[in-house]
């Protein structure tokens, strides 16, 4: 079956515009999560969603950045007023539920390269 | 913040030879998982290990875990040139859901 997938796989945007990025789940999947990585670092956690609601919003780094999920199914991550910081690639992974007590594993996609020139 | 740090940052080897990774993390955990990623993309899993195991084996990769030391090792044996890529060990803590990733071991193999 089809893995993850992220659309646009890269993005060059302008300081102070807004960007939207896409994120499809493995079909099935309840568990939703969106992560940032700069260069040459490890993943930083944004969000996630169990279904379409999102209990833990902790990890995005400011007001600028929200995120949606409708259908049980896709995402879409927005960073409004973007910054040079932002540069960094995100990345979206699914699971198949949340809460199993011994964890489980999460699918990843191929990211989208962000970048604000 | 990161809870995992892998050790070596970064690491060469000849092909057919064995490397070794290690991963220390602060908190309790409820499972430590290991992930490749190949050029800066998506995260491939290679293997879980859960809080009440000590070792794991899938292939070539052998992970231990020592929840006492609150360390985990991956060995990758008899690697190849495909074997190149960036390492990160992710943990689940008791009570959570979320992953938190080190910084990653770059490993390179040489032909």
């Amino acid at each position: 079956g089809a893995g993850v997938s992220q659309s646009p796989s890269n993005k060059v945007t302008e300081k102070g515009k807004d960007v939207e990025l896409r994120c499809d789940p493995i079909s099935g999947h309840t568990a939703l999560y969106w992560y940032r990585q700069r260069l040459g670092q490890g993943l930083e956690f944004l969000i996630y969603f169990q279904g379409n609601s999102a209990p833990d919003k902790s990890g995005l780094p400011s007001d600028r950045f929200s995120a949606e999920r409708t259908g049980e199914s896709v995402s879409t991550l927005t960073i409004q007023r973007t910054q040079q910081e932002d540069s960094a690639v995100y990345l979206c992974a699914s699971s198949l539920r949340m809460g199993n007590p011994v964890g489980e594993t999460q699918y990843f996609g191929p990211g989208t390269r962000l970048l604000v020139l | 913040s990161q809870q995992g740090e892998e050790d070596p940052q970064a690491l060469s080897i000849q092909e057919g030879e064995n490397a070794t990774m290690n991963c220390s993390y602060k908190t309790s955990i409820n499972n430590l998982q290991w992930y490749r990623q190949n050029s800066g993309r998506g995260l491939v899993h290679l293997i879980l290990i859960r809080s009440n195991e000590r070792e794991k084996h899938s292939g070539r990769l052998r992970v231990t875990l020592d929840t006492s030391k609150k360390s985990s090792s991956l060995l990758i044996t008899a690697s190849r040139a495909a074997d190149t890529a960036s390492y990160f060990c992710a943990t689940a803590a008791s009570n959570d859901y979320k992953l938190s990733f080190g910084a990653g071991t770059t490993v390179t193999v040489r032909a």
